[in-house]
């Protein structure tokens, strides 16, 4: 059971540059969400895919945010032109085609920016 | 006011006491999830429930869906059991299984 994989799991970046992380979900979960957590906060709802079609996207996420999952299988978050208020753990999670399932989490990838 | 709400935020106890996290909830919801998070990130999912009682080892969830309100139980708490632990709600007709998050409490066991 490989489990839900994210990279890189840390993230230093100047503030105005590009970033880009990666999902790997279960291999057979069709469901992929992506979530962030600010410091001493719970998760936040930022967008959801079901395959590769990305169905909801939170008010979070502002147009400098942009989301893919072109072949249904892994996902990638980009942030473009960051900002300070960006630095947080960007967390994904898959769940299988059912509802009401469980989701899986990955261990997170922790942006900080300078 | 948060739609999920824990308490306590934060909880240090003994080696070996009982511990019991509460959460509240004001949506209706077809599951209540309790969530446990090392200091690393990683998200393990504990529970999922939608009625009554489970048990896992010395973990005990439990849910009232009349009050809105779910209890996480540790029973012989250990140093190791230190760790945020988030309960979380996916509200029901929710095509997308969406989960909304309390703040989490922090626990932390002292030897």
């Amino acid at each position: 059971d490989t489990g839900v994989s994210q990279n890189p799991r840390h993230k230093i970046t100047k503030r105005g540059q590009n970033v880009t992380f990666r999902c790997d979900p279960i291999s057979e979960h069709n469901r992929l969400y992506w979530y962030r957590q600010t410091l001493g906060q719970g998760p936040e709802f930022l967008t959801y895919f079901q395959n590769e079609a990305q169905l909801e996207k939170s008010r979070l996420l502002s147009d400098r945010f942009s989301a893919e999952r072109p072949k249904g299988s892994f996902s990638t978050l980009e942030i473009q032109r960051t900002e300070q208020g960006d630095s947080a753990m960007y967390l994904c999670a898959s769940s299988s085609p059912y509802s009401n399932q469980p989701q899986h989490f990955g261990d997170g990838t922790r942006l900080s920016i300078l | 006011k948060n739609e999920v709400e824990q308490s306590p935020q934060n909880l240090t106890a003994q080696e070996g006491e009982f511990i019991t996290i509460n959460c509240s909830y004001s949506v209706g919801i077809s599951a209540l999830h309790w969530l446990q998070q090392h200091p690393g990130g990683g998200i393990v999912s504990l529970f999922m429930l939608s009625s009554g009682k489970k048990k896992h080892g010395r973990l005990i969830a439990t849910i009232n869906i009349q009050e809105k309100h779910s209890s996480l139980h540790i029973t012989a708490s250990h140093p190791r059991d230190s760790a945020v632990y988030i309960c979380a709600a996916t509200a029901p007709m929710n095509r997308d299984d969406k989960i909304i998050f309390g703040k989490g409490t922090r626990l932390h066991i002292l030897p």
